[in-house]
């Protein structure tokens, strides 16, 4: 069974661009969730997604988003991008939403803001 | 207040040895406990789940949880270089679902020849 899917790998981009990064979850996944990491923090929530509505949300501001679509496929978007929005972001499945899944991560995208 | 803490590390260990992680939450409702393994460069790798207080071994690994003391360790027993990573603690509380997870800033383990 493939793994969780996350492109592209690596992404630069200058200040005030928009980004949109892809997640596939693994087969029969139904839920996704996004984190972002940095050294300074670790990693953060930012959304989870199921059946392709919104359950949960971290404490990032607007720029921030995200959808999921009817094959559990999500993408999130950061818009209008700041030097602070560099980071790796990464992607996770479970095959349900609940206390005790067990989140299963992808290599996650690398995103660098110039 | 960190709501989940970890010492940064290094913890330096050797070969065949015990390594002794530790964390701990400042939410006194949280319900589940997660360590995961972060290879350099790598994913967040899950090893360890546990909901009760007490201990649960898989393998070389050992996860114990005391809810009332909010804390939670991971134990390693013959400790391999293999296991040099950092170890993430991942805390989700009440109203929140496992995929909401509060994560500590890691523990960096090395085991030395």
């Amino acid at each position: 069974k493939a793994g969780v899917t996350q492109t592209p790998r690596y992404l630069i981009k200058t200040r005030g661009q928009q980004v949109t990064l892809s997640c596939s979850p693994i087969s029969g996944h139904r839920s996704v969730s996004w984190y972002q990491q940095t050294p300074g923090q670790g990693l953060q929530f930012l959304f989870e997604y199921f059946s392709e509505t919104q359950r949960n949300k971290g404490n990032f501001p607007g720029r921030f988003s995200g959808r999921q679509f009817s094959n559990s496929r999500s993408e999130m978007n950061v818009s209008t991008l700041e030097l602070g929005d560099s980071a790796l972001y990464l992607c996770a499945s479970s095959p349900r939403t609940g206390n005790n899944e067990k989140l299963f991560f992808g290599s996650g995208t690398q995103l660098s803001v110039l | 207040q960190k709501e989940v803490e970890q010492n940064s590390g290094p913890l330096s260990v050797p070969e065949g040895a015990i390594a002794s992680l530790n964390c701990t939450y400042s939410d006194r409702g949280s319900q589940s406990f997660f360590w995961y393994r972060q290879y350099s460069g790598k994913s967040p790798e899950l090893i360890m789940s546990i909901y009760s207080n007490g201990d649960k071994e898989d393998g070389r690994f050992t996860a114990q949880l005391n809810k009332a003391s909010q804390y939670v360790s991971l134990l390693i027993r013959d400790s391999q270089p293999s296991d040099s990573a950092t170890y993430l603690c991942a805390v989700n509380g009440p109203g929140g679902t496992a995929s909401k997870l509060t994560f500590g800033t890691g523990t960096r383990l090395q085991v030395t020849l």
